[in-house]
């Protein structure tokens, strides 16, 4: 089955304490994108990235980093998370970076809670 | 830049009963327009998309044309049933300088009741 996946789906955790959120795509997408939704704002794209090591920053990327060493994986690292890093982050993938042909695919969300 | 606005929700109304929710938007170039649907405790899901001016997307029901003149992809469906209760976002991408990301609306939560 094609799917995005997440892992954690939740996490609490505590300010400071480095976290890795993992997600993975089974259907050999060269775009991936991370995103974050906030009540009231909708979601905004915080990385992206077209292909194995090239990443760009979205919207809002401070306090994050990512990488992509592998096609199938692109991992959200949140070095010193702080509690306005509290939200719901979801995974994308698409075929290509062409948005307005592609469909992009969504992980099911983690939600991070950050005390 | 690029942005979308769409109707504030919630929206709540009774099984059969005729759903719009409004969305307009202010793009560069020739965007393509998507709704996205997201059930309780899901990801988004692509519910429908058109890619160029005066086309109509279509899915289950729902219809939203591409309005160029009026810069609008309202989404329509003549009778909604319970299982249509979840978020909808309005999305638009592949403009100017928006090549890489989709531009979301804020999401409209919707509820429908027997």
């Amino acid at each position: 089955e094609a799917q995005v996946t997440q892992n954690p789906r939740y996490l609490i955790t505590v300010t400071g304490k480095k976290l890795t959120v993992t997600c993975s795509q089974n259907m050999n997408h060269e775009y991936m994108s991370w995103y974050r939704q906030d009540p009231g704002l909708g979601l905004r794209q915080i990385y992206y990235s077209m292909n194995v090591e090239v990443t760009d920053k979205g919207d809002v990327p401070e306090g994050y980093k990512v990488s992509r060493k592998e096609k199938r994986n692109f991992p959200l690292i949140l070095e010193s998370p702080s509690p306005n890093q509290t939200s719901l982050y979801f995974c994308a993938s698409s075929r290509s970076g062409t948005l307005n042909t592609d469909t992009q695919y969504f992980g099911p969300g983690t939600r991070l809670t950050v005390l | 830049g690029n942005s979308v606005t769409q109707m504030e929700g919630p929206v709540t109304l009774s099984e059969e009963a005729f759903l719009t929710i409004n969305c307009t938007y202010t793009a560069t170039g020739y965007p393509s327009l998507f709704w996205y649907v997201q059930y309780p405790g899901e990801g988004l899901q692509l519910l429908l998309k058109a890619t160029k001016a005066d086309d109509k997307g279509s899915n289950k029901g729902f219809e939203a044309t591409y309005r160029k003149e009026t810069t609008s992809f309202h989404l329509e469906k003549g009778s909604v049933q319970v299982s249509d209760s979840a978020v909808y976002f309005c999305a638009l991408g592949g403009s100017g300088g928006s090549n890489y990301k989709l531009t979301f609306g804020k999401g409209t939560l919707l509820t429908v009741n027997p």
